[in-house]
């Protein structure tokens, strides 16, 4: 099983719900990251955390709230999500942020808003 | 910041033969390139990576060149076999941004 671990696998939530999505990774990293991933669309960075600190937010919504207690953890909480939500979200981890050999993917969260 | 572009966005080749993929980018500072293969309902992978300092790296039936006046790098997968169907992103960094642009990705099936 791959280093960075992802909970849920899949989700489903109504537009009104809170829900957290949550990555681990056990490779000593520092430096996370969340992506989305849509159908037909590159993947899009949204979120950086370096040793703890953000570092990046790549214009996302506030229904979007991260949240990096240690290096080992991130979160991603979600409240008043919309349908065009719906998507694969990655999470990443690398060495630091400017370090990026080792560059590593979860296997990801498959979001569904009704 | 950087823009990466990727071509084609499919690409359907018969086993035994080689698949060419290309992306190009934007940020002359870019300096990392790495290329990750995505399986259906799987996480993407990193399959090979390339630094500016080198033009062309293999691995097995992989290869990826790069040629940095043109900013344009390639992967190159050669004796295409079943199980290399899946997306292929490429990817790019300057190191003093220090994070990735993805490409769009290409949609690789090798018919038997």
């Amino acid at each position: 099983e791959t280093g960075v671990t992802q909970t849920p696998r899949h989700l489903v939530m109504g537009m009104t719900n809170k829900k957290s999505l949550k990555c681990e990774q056990h490779l000593g990293h520092n430096a996370m990251y969340w992506y989305k991933q849509s159908a037909k669309k590159p993947l899009e960075l949204m979120f950086v955390y370096n040793f703890k600190e953000q570092t990046e937010n790549n214009s996302v919504p506030s229904r979007f709230s991260p949240e990096c207690p240690n290096s080992s953890h991130l979160f991603l909480h979600l409240h008043t999500l919309q349908p065009e939500d719906s998507a694969l979200y990655l999470c990443a981890s690398s060495q630091d942020r400017t370090d990026l050999y080792g560059y590593t993917f979860g296997s990801g969260t498959r979001l569904t808003v009704v | 910041g950087e823009n990466v572009e990727q071509h084609p966005s499919t690409l359907s080749v018969q086993e035994g033969d080689s698949a060419v993929i290309k992306c190009t980018y934007s940020d002359s500072a870019s300096n990392y390139f790495p290329w990750y293969k995505q399986e259906l309902g799987k996480r993407p992978q990193l399959i090979i990576d390339i630094r500016s300092n080198v033009g062309e790296k293999k691995d097995q039936r992989i290869a990826v060149t790069l040629n940095k006046t043109a900013k344009h790098f390639s992967l190159h997968i050669t004796e295409t076999q079943p199980e290399d169907s899946a997306v292929y992103f490429c990817a790019a960094s300057p190191d003093s941004w220090g994070k990735l642009q993805f490409g769009a990705g290409t949609q690789v099936v090798v018919t038997p």
